[in-house]
């Protein structure tokens, strides 16, 4: 099974400040057939289902502000918000997909400072 | 618009049974893998079963492989759940969610079964 270690457990930021988030996998999630990291990013609101937000590492799904971003590469990945707002408060997690079981990071808080 | 509705939680015994449902609707059902994560009260997200989209690849975690069995059933473009020899560690919220590949796009609102005596 492929252990994604998610850091910080949380972190408080100020509004308008910057949030990054880091996802290390235990082995790489990199596909050389299809040149992809098959890596996903979700944010979860309180009594609310998690929502994708970046897919393939770095691709933001339709809809997503712009502000989230995705990067990284083979085990290394982050999850970054470039300017944070009241709403983006929610825990966040980096998940694999390229192969089952499927895992996700264990989560990381993110909170108004 | 793409909707996924659970059903069928709620309390059960340990080592009892439960049959869980999801309906789907707003997008082709049977293009898409589908999947059933958890959620235990005040924990992370735990992926449990996945079905491809013919229903001939399914895909387990190891803690429910032998008691539960996800199948679907494309011409009612439902998802399902049977959980057997239920223990109080399967107590979570149940979210049927679907994608491309392995990748989960969609997300219903969940289901709660609560394994307690």
């Amino acid at each position: 099974d492929i252990v994604m270690t998610q850091s910080p457990d949380s972190l408080a930021v100020s509004l308008g400040e910057r949030a990054t988030i880091n996802c290390k996998s235990g082995r790489s999630v990199f596909s050389t057939s299809y040149n992809e990291n098959f890596l996903a990013w979700y944010q979860q609101k309180p009594g609310q289902p998690p929502k994708l937000l970046v897919y393939s590492a770095s691709t933001r799904k339709s809809g997503v502000p712009d502000r989230f971003s995705g990067s990284g590469s083979g085990t290394d990945f982050a999850l970054t918000i470039s300017s944070l707002q009241a709403e983006d408060v929610a825990l966040y997690y980096c998940q694999q997909y390229i192969s089952a079981p499927l895992t996700f990071g264990g989560g990381t808080k993110v909170e108004i400072e | 618009e793409v909707q996924l509705v659970e059903s069928g939680g709620g309390l059960v015994l340990p080592g009892g049974s439960l049959r869980l449902s999801c309906a789907a609707s707003g997008f082709t059902f049977s293009n898409h893998w589908m999947n059933w994560v958890r959620q235990a009260p005040g924990k992370g997200l735990e992926w449990v079963a996945n079905i491809k989209k013919d229903g001939s690849e399914k895909y387990y975690v190891d803690s429910v492989k032998g008691r539960f069995t996800i199948s679907r059933d494309n011409a009612q473009n439902s998802l399902s759940l049977q959980m057997s020899s239920l223990r109080a560690e399967d107590t979570a919220v149940y979210y049927c969610a679907g994608g491309q590949g392995f990748l989960i796009e969609n997300w219903g609102q969940g289901t709660l079964v609560t394994v307690s005596s």
